[in-house]
């Protein structure tokens, strides 16, 4: 079946435009995570979502950042006025419990 | 609050050696989950294993094996007579119950080079 997809693979924009980064998790799955990785770095955890439960945005690290998941299903994880520092591969999970979480591809931002 | 040490960042080994990567943990909560993935070269997370808090037996899976302690609250991982395909980051990860056991925290990583 398919898997976690994420879009755009690449996305490169200019300091202070905003972004949208899109997720398509798995068929069925309750549960969807954002994560943020920067080069050469682990995965910081930003967002989850699960079944109707309020999302937990413990990890997001400014109010620029924001993530809505429209049906169960898509999520967009939206960056305002993006900055240098949001240069990074940004992973999306989805998982059917708290059990093994399956990856996408990721999409690369770069700020310039 | 959730924490997750993986002191070692890079391991350089021989193919054919063994090779074991450190996990610590630390966490309040007395129901908890403990994770492995892989992150090879391409760059796709794969799930290796998950280990529940009320499960200490350790785990063999081919070349790989997991150490549980609860004791040293650690959770390492070895892999036997390593190979080249085992080159990758590799990251250690917790979730706890009272957050409904999704939100999870991943360690720094460490980077294993499996040498020819």
């Amino acid at each position: 079946g398919a898997g976690v997809s994420q879009s755009p693979s690449n996305k490169v924009t200019e300091k202070g435009k905003d972004v949208e980064l899109r997720c398509d998790p798995i068929s069925g799955h309750t549960a969807l995570y954002w994560y943020r990785q920067s080069l050469g770095q682990g995965l910081e955890f930003l967002i989850y979502f699960q079944g109707n439960s309020a999302p937990d945005k413990s990890g997001l690290p400014s109010d620029r950042f924001s993530a809505e998941r429209t049906g169960g299903s898509v999520s967009t994880l939206t960056i305002q006025r993006t900055q240098q520092e949001d240069s990074a591969v940004y992973l999306c999970a989805s998982s059917d419990q708290p059990s093994e979480q399956y990856f996408g591809p990721g999409t690369r931002l770069t700020v310039t | 609050a959730q924490k997750v040490t993986q002191a070692q960042t890079e391991i350089s080994v021989v193919e054919k050696e063994d090779v074991t990567l450190d996990c610590v943990y630390e966490t309040r909560d007395t129901t908890y989950y403990l994770f492995w993935y892989k992150q090879p070269p391409s760059g796709e997370l794969v799930f290796l294993i998950r280990r529940n808090s009320f499960d200490e037996q350790n785990e063999i899976s081919g070349r790989y094996s997991w150490n549980f302690q609860k004791s040293t609250s650690s959770f390492n991982f070895t892999i036997t007579a390593s190979q080249v395909v085992d080159s990758a980051v590799y990251f250690c990860a917790l979730s706890e119950a009272d957050t409904g056991g999704f939100k999870t925290i991943f360690g720094a990583g460490t980077r294993l080079f499996v040498k020819a």
